[in-house]
């Protein structure tokens, strides 16, 4: 499976921007780029996903290098809640069944209030 | 959205004992569900891919007959830590993928906490 490479940790201020960068450069042309998030003490939930176009939804938007080789998670203000450890994960669409996630280190979140 | 529900969410119990841990998929049906371990600060390990009404897939070093996994159900799948031992105490997880078809993302339980005494 491709590896992806995250910084340990970040630390941020309540109600700015927050950029998580993500580095794939071994990523295959059918590997998604998925992220999750963990709070303490729970399950992963899902955040965001995409192929090769930047992504927005109701949590956050996803900027994808035109090359594929890195991506950024933007959270556009940050909360307390987002407060959490973000797992950047390639899953590879190989047109059969789901596969099981490979979980990295992730980065662990800190919001400043 | 797509709902994954676990049970139950903690379990303290005495070395020998066997532990099942249920992960229903309340919201829609689930062919494929996932179960992994997640020990304190590390990250999430899969142990096993459960398929509805075949056997399951254990990943490398994850020993099946310690492990037994059922899944009767398009939306119930068994865990079962047989003779459990204190070095199996972990976060238990499990996830379903919402629909079929292209790459779907995951949808997590709240995870199972088992300590053993």
């Amino acid at each position: 499976d491709a590896k992806t490479t995250q910084p340990n940790s970040m630390e941020s201020n309540e109600e700015e921007p927050v950029h998580l960068p993500c580095n794939h450069s071994t990523i295959s042309g059918t590997d998604y780029i998925h992220w999750y998030r963990q709070l303490p003490s729970q399950g992963p939930e899902y955040v965001i996903h995409g192929l090769t176009s930047n992504v927005n939804n109701r949590m956050a938007s996803l900027a994808i290098a035109e090359d594929r080789k890195s991506s950024t998670l933007i959270l556009h203000r940050a909360t307390l809640r987002d407060a959490a450890v973000y797992y950047c994960i390639l899953s590879r669409d190989s047109g059969g069944g789901a596969d099981g996630l490979t979980f990295g280190k992730g980065t662990h979140l800190i919001i400043q209030p | 959205g797509a709902v994954v529900s676990q049970h139950p969410s903690w379990v303290i119990c005495k070395s020998g004992t066997s532990v099942k841990i249920e992960c229903r998929s309340l919201d829609f049906q689930a062919t494929t569900m996932f179960w992994y371990r997640q020990f304190p600060k590390q990250s999430l390990m899969l142990m096993a891919t459960s398929n509805e009404g075949s056997k399951a897939t254990y990943e490398q070093g994850v020993e099946k007959d310690k492990f037994l996994i059922n899944h009767a159900s398009l939306t119930l799948s068994t865990l079962t830590v047989t003779s459990a031992h204190p070095e199996d105490s972990s976060f238990y997880i499990c996830s379903a993928e919402g629909r079929t078809g292209g790459n779907q993302p995951q949808h997590f339980g709240d995870g199972t906490r088992l300590s053993i005494l």
